[in-house]
C-alpha cells in the first residue's frame, strides 16, 4: 500500500537557523507529493506540491524537490522565523483516481526559539 | 474568497449518542472530503463526495457516514458514538484535476465522553 514517512519530531531550532524535515514515501506508479502546515487549532494549509519527478515546489522560503530515484521529498529553510512553528505534514496522492484520498506522514512538530 | 467552513467548532456527546458535522466548500469546489485527525493514528482518510456521489471510502465501519448536497455542503455522521470517536474531524474541498490542492477548514473538535 502507499504510505508516508517522515523524520521523528519535536525539532527545535534558533530562529535564523537552516531547517531540513525528511519525507521519504511508498507508492506505486506516480504520485503527486505536498507538504501541509497545521497552526495551532487551525485546519491544515497547503504549504507547497509537486506533481512528477524533478519537479521543485516552493513557497514562503520553503522548497521541496519531488526525487522519485530516493523516493523522497524533503523540506528545507535557509533561514527559518518564529513564525514558522507549526505542525508539518508529508502527503501523497497516489494517482488521479485517488481523488482527494491523500495518505498522510506523522507530522513533524517545528519550534522556532528567538 | 471564503474558504472551507465547519460547524460547529467544537461538540462534546455522551457514548451511545449520533452526531451530525457540516462542512461548506470553497465557492465552486465540487468534492469535498473528510479526514480524522487523533494523536495516536494521525490523519486518516475518511471519505470523498464529488458531484452528491461518494467517490472514495476509507477503512473506517459502517457508523461513519456522509453525504453530499446539490450546492457541495457535505455532512457526516457517526452512529452510535465511542470514546475512541473523540478527535478533530477535518473537511477539505478541492477542485478536479490532477495536483489539486485540498483546501481545510479548522476543523470540529469532537469529544465522547
Amino acid at each position: 500500500g502507499n504510505s508516508v514517512t517522515q523524520m521523528e519530531g519535536p525539532v527545535t531550532l534558533s530562529e535564523e537557523a537552516f531547517l531540513t524535515i525528511n519525507c521519504t514515501y511508498t507508492a506505486t506508479g506516480y504520485p503527486s507529493l505536498f507538504w501541509y502546515v497545521q497552526y495551532p487549532g487551525e485546519g491544515l494549509q497547503l504549504l507547497l506540491k509537486a506533481t512528477k519527478a524533478d519537479d521543485k515546489g516552493s513557497n514562503k522560503g520553503f522548497e521541496a524537490t519531488y526525487r522519485k530515484e530516493t523516493t523522497s521529498f524533503h523540506l528545507e529553510k535557509g533561514s527559518v522565523q518564529v513564525s514558522d512553528s507549526a505542525v508539518y505534514f508529508c502527503a501523497l496522492r497516489a494517482s488521479e483516481t485517488s481523488g482527494s484520498r491523500l495518505t498522510f506522514g506523522e507530522g513533524t512538530q517545528l519550534t522556532v526559539n528567538p | 474568497k471564503a474558504g472551507v467552513t465547519q460547524t460547529p467548532r467544537y461538540l462534546i456527546k455522551t457514548r451511545g449518542q449520533q452526531v451530525t458535522l457540516s462542512c461548506s466548500p470553497i465557492s465552486g469546489h465540487r468534492s469535498v472530503s473528510w479526514y480524522q485527525q487523533t494523536p495516536g493514528q494521525g490523519l486518516q482518510f475518511l471519505f470523498e463526495y464529488f458531484s452528491e456521489t461518494q467517490r472514495n471510502k476509507g477503512n473506517f465501519p459502517g457508523r461513519f457516514s456522509g453525504r453530499q448536497f446539490s450546492n457541495s455542503r457535505s455532512e457526516m455522521n457517526v452512529s452510535t458514538l465511542e470514546l475512541g470517536d473523540s478527535a478533530l474531524y477535518l473537511c477539505a474541498s478541492s477542485l478536479e484535476g490532477i495536483g489539486s490542492p485540498l483546501h481545510f477548514g479548522n476543523g470540529t473538535r469532537l469529544t465522547v465522553t
